[in-house]
């Protein structure tokens, strides 16, 4: 069975820091899909990222940066410089086709980003 | 612009009441979705429509009953509901793409029970 785990359920840090947000995942697909999605107060899931299993390039997107470790099976989220506008709940997420044309999200539980101006 | 929309943004409801939740997507998306975000748990996944036909019910109590007329539209008929079904109810849209799709959410129903 698909499975993400998020260690961290709550991290707290002052502003400018560089933070780090941990993303395990179990699969027996060769390939699949990783998702980040940031949910802020107001409760819409908003997309960050989508990374398929074949390629393993960091992928940097302004403070964003994420590393994709297939063989340690993690896809680690940091967000340098941070800013009070980050503090979100953060949910990494593994894809499961269900048919052509759908697929299935596994969200891991979150982790609770606050940032402390 | 906000590419799903859902209606009402939040309710409360008796438990021998009637409801329904609405989600509209105008981004062309083929496959709709219906989760569920409660306290204790993580993001559940409750049913999956593809070309409008439904292609997944999660184990899903029949007090949640989905809809979806079109590829644009998807509601969530409640009845008879239960304090623990107080939840936040997330709607995602999705297209398929190479062999992958992203789904895109809408703001949510936070739904209380009573």
């Amino acid at each position: 069975a698909q499975k993400v785990t998020q260690a961290q359920t709550e991290i707290s840090v002052v502003e400018k820091e560089d933070v780090t947000l941990d993303c395990v995942y179990e699969t027996r697909d060769t390939t699949y899909y990783l998702f980040w999605y940031k949910q802020p107060p107001s409760g819409e899931l908003v997309f960050l990222i989508r990374r398929n299993s074949f390629d393993e390039q960091n992928e940097i997107s302004g403070r964003y940066s994420w590393n994709f470790q297939k063989s340690t099976s993690s896809f680690n989220f940091t967000i340098t410089a941070s800013q009070v506008v980050d503090s979100a709940v953060y949910f990494c997420a593994l894809s499961e086709r269900i048919i052509q044309g759908a697929q299935k999200l596994v969200f891991g539980q979150g982790t609770r980003l606050t940032i402390n101006p | 612009e906000t590419g799903v929309t859902q209606t009402p943004r939040h309710l409360v409801m008796g438990m021998t009441n009637k409801k329904s939740l609405k989600c509209e997507q105008h981004l062309g998306h083929n496959a709709m979705y219906w989760y569920k975000q409660s306290a204790k748990k993580p993001l559940e996944l409750m049913f999956v429509y593809s070309l409008e036909e439904r292609v997944e019910n999660n184990s899903v109590p029949s007090r949640f009953s989905p809809e979806c007329p079109n590829s644009s539209h998807l509601f969530l008929h409640l009845h008879t509901l239960q304090p623990e079904d107080s939840a936040l109810y997330l709607c995602a849209s999705s297209q398929d793409r190479d062999g992958a799709d992203t789904q895109y959410f809408g703001p949510g129903t936070r739904l209380t029970v009573l």
